[in-house]
């Protein structure tokens, strides 16, 4: 059964840093796996989605890269400004039951 | 402006009572889903309907019902037998419910049930 983890649950860091949040998953058989930016008591919006063919995929100040073999994606936020405070969530989409399965979500916070 | 809409925003009810959320889409997609999002806890798949008068239960149905009658709208009937309805709901669809087609979600519907 495939099962989503991002690590880590939140993070706080000051303005103008660069970042990295880590999502892993157990079965490597996989059409895609998307990002999305949740703000607090609203739906999902789409950042990225790599196909499983793609190492990465860019958009901005982001840059999401996917390693199928060993199960990782990273999603990289160069230079964080206070509006990209927000919940991340990745999810994937498995050959197995043609279904995106969401992991728990990283809270970044990004403070003046 | 093309989306997803989700109504209404709040929603609050008396434990015992059924409850409908709506959802409406313009963007054409023929595929659409219910989520539910409790805190904590990943988004879990309740039913979803690749086209017109077809669905199929997601993860957790027990407790739920939906209606395809048209290709924009698909509403999440919550019943009596659901036994912890309070949570987030949330709406979504793709042009088509296969492997590389990206998900477009609405705002939410947060259901208070007391």
């Amino acid at each position: 059964k495939q099962e989503v983890t991002q690590i880590p649950a939140a993070l706080s860091v000051p303005e103008g840093e660069n970042l990295v949040l880590n999502c892993s998953f157990t079965d490597s058989a996989i059409y895609n796996l998307q990002w999305f930016r949740q703000d607090p008591g609203k739906g999902l919006t789409s950042l990225l989605l790599i196909q499983s063919s793609q190492r990465e995929q860019t958009s901005g100040r982001l840059n999401a890269s996917l390693d199928k073999s060993s199960g990782r994606s990273t999603l990289y936020i160069a230079a964080s400004q206070p509006g990209d405070s927000a919940t991340y969530l990745c999810a994937v989409r498995s050959y197995n039951t043609d279904k995106l399965i969401f992991g728990t979500g990283t809270r970044l916070q990004v403070f003046p | 402006d093309g989306g997803i809409t989700q109504s209404p925003k709040y929603l609050f009810r008396k434990e015992g009572q059924n409850v409908t959320l709506s959802c409406e889409q313009n963007l054409n997609h023929d595929a659409m889903y219910w989520y539910r999002q409790d805190p904590g806890q990943g988004l879990r798949l309740i039913y979803y309907s690749q086209i017109v008068n077809d669905f199929q239960k997601g993860d957790i149905a027990e407790g739920y019902s939906v209606s395809r009658e048209k290709k924009e709208s698909f509403p999440l009937t919550v019943t009596s037998a659901q036994k912890n309805p309070t949570a987030f709901y949330l709406c979504a669809s793709s042009i088509a419910d296969r492997g590389n087609s990206p998900l477009h979600f609405g705002n939410g519907t947060r259901l208070t049930v007391t």
